[in-house]
């Protein structure tokens, strides 16, 4: 079975800084991998999917992740941090040829941005 | 209303009653998914419809939790004999499709506190 860990369980960033929030998991394939965003008092929102292909995957709200076989991450960017981005950030993965009830979400990193 | 809806927000309970949790998804959507979320943890799967059917169910702690999705739309997550480890956001999802490639929507949550 699938796992992930988020070793960061809290960053702090200023405004327009670049951000990189660390994902790493264990499976013994190619998973499918994803990152959702949760904002207070809001649902998970889903920023971006890697299935397959092009491992640089561009995402909603100018987020980028990167998938690395070799060292078994998804580490997910941003070039500039906005205040917007405070949130908790919950990185994913599932098992190919499987449903949403097969992915296992890590523990979440909490973002917060100073001003 | 446009995205997944979930009632009530917030459900204060004194242990040992029985609780209902309701999740409207959206119009359309076969794929139905519950999630527990603790406080400074990542979602953790309880169960999914596929229409009116409960196609995994393995989440699910024990046999105080139930739930049901009698005509294949609105669904209700049913605790029996609450206890504060129940305490939890209780996250509702939706799939047009119950396959990766189909974008999953959650709602915002209900909190749920035993006392």
């Amino acid at each position: 079975a699938q796992s992930v860990t988020q070793p960061d369980i809290h960053i702090t960033v200023s405004e327009g800084a670049s951000l990189e929030l660390r994902c790493n998991y264990s499976y013994g394939a190619t998973p499918y991998l994803f990152w959702y965003v949760q904002s207070p008092g809001q649902g998970l929102q889903l920023l971006l999917k890697y299935f397959s292909g092009d491992t640089l995957v561009q995402g909603i709200k100018g987020f980028e992740a990167e998938f690395k076989r070799s060292q078994s991450s998804f580490n997910l960017r941003k070039p500039s941090v906005h205040w917007s981005d405070a949130a908790e950030y919950f990185c994913a993965v599932g098992a190919p040829g499987t449903s949403y009830d097969k992915v296992i979400f890590g523990p979440g990193t909490s973002l917060s941005v100073i001003p | 209303g446009a995205g997944v809806s979930q009632t009530p927000s917030n459900k204060v309970t004194e242990k040992g009653k029985y609780v209902e949790l309701r999740c409207d998804p959206i119009s359309g959507h076969t794929a139905l998914y519950w999630y527990r979320q603790s406080l400074g943890q990542g979602p953790e799967f309880l169960i999914y419809f596929q229409g009116t059917g409960a196609a995994d169910d393995s989440g699910l702690p024990n046999d105080r939790f139930f739930a049901v999705r009698p005509e294949g739309s609105v669904s209700t997550l049913k605790i029996q004999r609450t206890e504060r480890g129940d305490s939890a956001v209780y996250l509702c999802a939706s799939s047009l499709m119950a396959v990766p490639s189909s974008p999953l929507h959650f709602g915002n949550g209900t909190r749920l506190t035993v006392t």
